[in-house]
């Protein structure tokens, strides 16, 4: 059974530009959470989609978004985009989600450089 | 104010030299307290989950405790191969919240 599938894997960007991440949760699995992951702060949740909906969402601006498809993929999208946005993403997937108390199975992320 | 915090924040061993890291939480209602590995470059990996005080769980060198208030990753004779950062993380209602981590690394 392939694993949460996160692309690209590496992404160089400027300030002021946007970027789309996306991910590919594990088959079956409906709930897709994003994390920003930074040496600083830790992992700090974004938010979480099951069946196509929001159904949490994290203390980030709006300049963070996200969707999620009907075939549960999701991508999530950083808007005018500042140096402190440099962080790993990491996109995780279970069944049900976080309500459920499942584990979390995570992808590799996405290496974001903000220069 | 609901937090997860985790001790010591790096750790050095050496190769045999057995040792525990401690995953504190005030989070009211907890459903589950959650540990991981995460190695450099990569995401985190599952290692056990646990639901109650008093829960127990092993897996090669690993064992997990839980009390009300905190949870123990014991690693007994560790290898080099131990290395990477141990993440705890709790599940209480509809969050799941991760600790800072503790950075172990293991020298032969």
């Amino acid at each position: 059974k392939a694993g949460v599938t996160q692309t690209p894997r590496y992404l160089i960007k400027t300030r002021g530009q946007q970027v789309t991440l996306s991910c590919s949760p594990i088959s079956g699995h409906r709930s897709v959470s994003w994390y920003q992951q930074t040496p600083g702060q830790g992992l700090q949740f974004l938010f979480e989609y099951f069946s196509e909906t929001q159904r949490n969402k994290g203390n980030f601006p709006g300049r963070f978004s996200g969707r999620q498809f009907s075939n549960s993929r999701s991508e999530m999208n950083v808007s005018t985009l500042e140096l402190g946005d440099s962080a790993l993403y990491l996109c995780a997937s279970n069944l049900g989600g976080p309500a459920t108390n499942e584990k979390l199975f995570f992808g590799s992320g996405t290496q974001l450089s903000v220069l | 104010e609901d937090q997860v915090t985790q001790s010591p924040e790096a750790l050095r061993l050496q190769e045999g030299e057995s040792s525990s890291l401690n995953c504190s939480y005030t989070v009211s209602g907890l459903r589950g307290l959650f540990w991981y590995r995460q190695d450099p470059g990569k995401g985190p990996e599952f290692l056990f989950t646990l639901y109650s005080a008093g829960e127990e769980k092993e897996k090669e060198r690993l064992k997990a405790t839980l009390t009300k208030k905190e949870s123990f990753l014991h690693i007994t004779a560790p290898k080099p191969e131990d290395s990477a950062t141990y993440l705890c993380a709790v599940n209480y209602g509809q969050n799941f919240v991760f600790g800072p981590g503790t950075r172990l690394s293991v020298l032969p």
